[in-house]
């Protein structure tokens, strides 16, 4: 069956570490994006991607990069990670358009200490 | 801008029916999204309008009025497993889906 999925599950890292988060869909999506949520925010866009080679910033991309080089991938690197970037991230892929129906994976949880 | 609003809680009873609002301010409108999510688990699709109306899915109803930027997720004869937040979302159009904060439903017995 076709799937979404994420990996490492749980992460603690520390400060000022390089910490990259793997997304996996094997949809043939072209549209992939990635949120993180928080208590109180809800989720936010962080970047988002429509196809190869193509990247966009969110809402909340400061310290964040993508980069898309193949149809199922969109991994999620934190250049130097700090602890406001504790959360739970998301991995979504949606079919169609940028306002299509997305596919959420099942989550990343990152603690920064 | 974009701006999403739903209450933040809500307790209802086992066997009941809740009405979930959302009201939503866009630059642009493509559809509305309900989406269901578990404590500790990804949100997943619940239902789609893109016109005015109601749409039926079992116990689950969602309701649209694109001119009031109104929308509501109607949940009947609720059971436990209900429990979970609720987020509202809108496709402006050609950008990303603007996600709610969220409701959280309580269903007490």
């Amino acid at each position: 069956d076709a799937e979404i999925t994420q990996s490492p599950r749980h992460k603690i890292t520390e400060t000022g570490r390089q910490v990259t988060l793997a997304c996996h869909q094997t949809w043939n999506h072209n549209n992939m994006f990635w949120y993180r949520q928080d208590l109180g925010h809800g989720l936010r866009l962080i970047h988002y991607s429509y196809g190869v080679h193509d990247t966009n910033k969110g809402e909340v991309s400061d310290g964040y990069s993508v980069s898309r080089s193949n149809t199922e991938d969109l991994p999620l690197t934190l250049e130097s990670a700090a602890s406001s970037q504790t959360s739970v991230y998301f991995c979504a892929s949606s079919p169609r358009g940028g306002s299509d129906t997305q596919y959420f994976g099942p989550g990343t949880r990152l603690t920064v200490l | 801008g974009q701006n999403i609003d739903q209450p933040t809680e809500m307790t209802a009873t086992e066997g009941a029916i809740v009405q979930i609002n959302c009201t939503y301010q866009t630059s642009g409108f493509n559809g509305l999204f309900w989406y269901q999510q578990h404590a500790g688990e990804a949100p997943t699709f619940l239902s789609y309008n893109v016109l005015d109306g109601l749409e039926e899915k079992g116990r689950f109803s969602s309701f649209l009025s694109r001119s009031k930027g109104y929308s509501y997720l109607l949940l009947k004869e609720l059971q436990m497993k209900d429990s979970a937040s609720y987020l509202c979302a809108v496709g402006p159009g050609n950008t990303p889906l603007v996600f709610g904060k969220g409701t959280r439903l309580s269903v007490i017995a």
